[in-house]
């Protein structure tokens, strides 16, 4: 199994419909993060959390809401998509580390949206 | 001036070939150094992370020069399997816990 689960893996949705991406990890990680990756614009954060009283907004937060329900549950929700909201999901995981291991993050295998 | 910027690529290499990727960062109190490999919609996985002594993994070598904020991979006797877009990634400041990350280089390696 993954240490770091997203579901649904590929969800196609209306322009104006609530949705909600699922994160869950086992890597017993308190930090967790949410990215969108587009073309050509690479991997850009949305929201992140540090434990579960801590919510972070990230580069490109507008439009997009997260819940830290426990360590290991991080889910994205889109109130009301719009068709720019259409890219590749990544949630991802880091624990503090130490020297040059230290941030290093661990990704889950994407959710891929399209908002028609 | 971007954050973290790479060669465009794509590359396209000779299986047995050895290829160089560099990547230069704007952040001069960055720490966390990372070379990450993305395959064709999958997610990111840690390739190595860059030391400032420079470091080796097998066919890979990372180096680091802090004083130009540069970071190099380079890939000997390359194989098929490396095929992939190779992400540069740097922690966004210094004690920061989030990463910046490059828009990634894409190799193909050809047979």
């Amino acid at each position: 199994d993954a240490d770091v689960t997203q579901t649904p893996r590929n969800r196609i949705t209306k322009t104006g419909k609530r949705i909600m991406l699922e994160c869950s990890q086992t890597k017993g990680h308190d930090r967790m993060y949410w990215y969108r990756q587009d073309p050509g614009l690479g991997l850009r954060l949305i929201y992140y959390s540090f434990d579960v009283k801590d919510i972070n907004k990230g580069e490109i937060s507008d439009g997009y809401s997260v819940s830290r329900q426990a360590q290991a549950k991080f889910s994205l929700s889109l109130e009301s998509a719009i068709p720019n909201q259409t890219a590749l999901y990544f949630c991802a995981t880091s624990d503090p580390g130490d020297g040059a291991n230290k941030n290093i993050q661990y990704f889950g295998a994407g959710t891929r949206l399209s908002v028609l | 001036r971007k954050e973290v910027e790479q060669d465009p690529g794509p590359f396209n290499v000779p299986e047995g070939a050895t290829v160089a990727f560099n990547c230069t960062y704007s952040n001069s109190a960055s720490q966390s150094f990372f070379w990450y490999r993305q395959d064709c919609r999958k997610e990111p996985k840690l390739l190595m992370s860059v030391y400032s002594s420079g470091n080796e993994d097998g066919r890979f070598t990372a180096q680091l020069n802090r004083a130009s904020q540069y970071i190099s991979l380079l890939i000997r006797d390359s194989k098929l399997s490396d095929s992939a877009t190779y992400l540069c990634v740097v922690n966004s400041g210094a004690g920061s816990y989030q990463l910046t990350f490059g828009k990634g280089t894409k190799l193909s390696v050809i047979p």
